[in-house]
């Protein structure tokens, strides 16, 4: 079966940088895009961040542009998320989801079980 | 962007009772909506995609519609493990915006 685990979280001072984790098994990673979606403590969902299949597109939410970086390595089964110059904002559980389709986002049908980023001093 | 604004925020019902949660967007898009159900403390969880189409595994009490730019989700008779907070989301351009949930509790 799809399973996700999301792993890198942590605690982090204003301004620093963390990289998180996915990694895939239970189907072929390499033929479907990936997303990142937060939830910052007791708020809804926040879609982040998507990523083609092949890695040849990428899309961001306005608040994260510049700052985040996802990518993905097909031969590990891995997608990662490179979080730099982090704000109190981005307090949150992140989460990884499988999309349905390769190329687009279409639905996510499979999550993580999330990591807990805490930006604080 | 495309805003999803969901209604209600909050909503008490009782086991057996059916239930609609709605969704509207802020312009005319195709029916690339989805809705996720979250229990407290974990990972959202697909019921419905593309509008109507029920993901597999889930049960039938659960459906989808469309009418113009509104979108639905209905219970049709709740169920104990229902309740939970409910969103909808929109994949039909990004960012891929959810709705603000609604957390659906028991009477």
């Amino acid at each position: 079966q799809v399973q996700l685990v999301e792993s890198g979280g942590g605690v982090v001072q204003p301004g620093g940088s963390l990289r998180l984790s996915c990694t895939a098994s239970g189907f072929i990673f390499s033929s479907y895009g990936m997303h990142w979606v937060r939830q910052a403590p007791g708020k809804g969902l926040e879609w982040v961040s998507f990523m083609r299949y092949d890695g040849s597109n990428t899309y961001y939410v306005d608040s994260v542009k510049g700052r985040f970086t996802i990518s993905r390595d097909n031969s590990k089964n891995t997608l990662y998320l490179q979080m730099n110059s982090l704000r109190a904002e981005d307090t949150a559980v992140y989460y990884c989801a499988k999309d349905r389709s390769g190329s687009s986002g279409y639905f996510f049908d499979s999550w993580g079980q999330g990591t807990l980023v805490t930006v604080s001093s | 962007d495309i805003q999803m604004t969901q209604s209600p925020s909050s909503l008490s019902a009782s086991v057996g009772d059916r239930v609609t949660i709605t969704c509207r967007a802020s312009q005319s898009i195709s029916p690339y909506v989805n809705w996720y159900q979250q229990r407290p403390g974990k990972a959202p969880k697909l019921l419905i995609y593309a509008a109507s189409s029920l993901q597999s595994g889930v049960p039938s009490r659960f459906s989808g519609s469309r009418s113009g730019t509104d979108f639905t989700l209905t219970i049709s008779s709740l169920q104990p493990e229902d309740f939970a907070t409910y969103y909808c989301q929109q994949c039909n351009s990004t960012p891929y915006t959810f709705g603000q949930g609604t957390k659906l509790e028991i009477k």
